[in-house]
C-alpha cells in the first residue's frame, strides 16, 4: 500500500528557533498534500494544502509566514515552523494524495511531535 | 463552515460485541464521508469511505452508510475483536466548499477498547 513517512518523529527546540518537518511519499507520486495540526484530545485541524511545484493554500487563520510549505518534488513536502513559540508545540501530521484529480483518498504520516521550550 | 460530530470515547466494549459509533456531519455542499483508524504508535489508515448518499462503506466487518437525511455517518460491526483496539476518526471532505481541493475536517476521534 501506500506509505508516508514523516521525519523527524519528534522534535524539542528552544523559543525563538526554526523547525523543518519533511514528509515523503515513499513508492507514489503525490500531486497534493496536505499538512494537519492535533491538539491533545482534538481533532486534527487542517493547516494548507500543498501543489506540486505551486504556492500552498492555507486555511483561514493559520499564519503563512509562520508555517512555511514547500512542496518541491512529487514526493517531498517540508513544513518549516519559522520563530517557534511554546503555543506552536503539537503533534503536525501530513498526508498525500495520489496523482489523478481526486485526492479523496489521503494516505497520512505517522505525525511529528514537536515541543517548543 | 464544516463539523463533524462523533460520540466522545473512550468506548469500552468486550469481545465479539456490537459496536456502534454514531458520527454527524453539517457541510455546505454534497461531502464524501470517511471512517479513519488510528492503530497505537501508526499513522492514521482509511478504513472505508462513501461519495454519496445511500452509499454503503464496509472494510474488514465495519460498515457505515450516508444517510443524507439525517446527516450521519454510523460506523458498526457485528463482532468486535481485541485487535480493533485503536482510535476512530470521522471525517468528511467538501470539494464544492473548497473549490475542488480536498481537505478533510475530521471529528475528534473516539478511543475503542475492547476487552478479551
Amino acid at each position: 500500500g501506500a506509505v508516508v513517512s514523516q521525519h523527524p518523529s519528534r522534535v524539542i527546540c528552544k523559543s525563538g528557533t526554526s523547525v523543518k518537518i519533511e514528509c515523503r511519499s515513499l513508492d507514489f507520486q503525490a500531486t497534493t498534500m496536505f499538512w494537519y495540526r492535533q491538539f491533545p484530545k482534538q481533532s486534527l485541524m487542517l493547516m494548507a494544502t500543498s501543489n506540486e511545484g505551486s504556492k500552498a493554500t492555507y486555511e483561514q487563520g493559520v499564519e503563512k509566514d509562520k508555517f512555511l510549505i514547500n512542496h518541491a518534488s512529487l514526493t517531498l513536502s517540508t513544513l518549516t515552523v519559522t520563530s517557534a513559540h511554546p503555543e506552536d508545540s503539537s503533534f503536525y501530521i501530513c498526508s498525500a494524495g495520489t496523482s489523478g484529480g481526486n485526492t479523496d483518498t489521503q494516505y497520512f504520516g505517522p505525525g511529528t511531535r514537536l515541543t517548543v521550550l | 463552515g464544516d463539523s463533524v460530530t462523533q460520540m466522545e470515547g473512550p468506548v469500552t466494549l468486550s469481545e465479539e460485541a456490537f459496536l456502534t459509533i454514531n458520527c454527524t456531519y453539517t457541510a455546505t455542499g454534497y461531502p464524501s464521508l470517511f471512517w479513519y483508524v488510528q492503530y497505537p504508535g501508526e499513522g492514521l489508515q482509511l478504513l472505508l469511505k462513501a461519495t454519496k448518499a445511500d452509499d454503503k462503506g464496509s472494510n474488514k466487518g465495519f460498515e457505515a452508510t450516508y444517510r443524507k437525511e439525517t446527516t450521519s455517518f454510523h460506523l458498526e460491526k457485528g463482532s468486535v475483536q481485541v485487535s480493533d483496539s485503536a482510535v476512530y476518526f470521522c471525517a468528511l471532505s467538501d470539494r464544492m466548499r473548497r473549490g475542488g481541493a480536498d481537505g478533510l475536517t475530521f471529528g475528534k476521534g473516539t478511543h475503542l477498547i475492547i476487552q478479551p
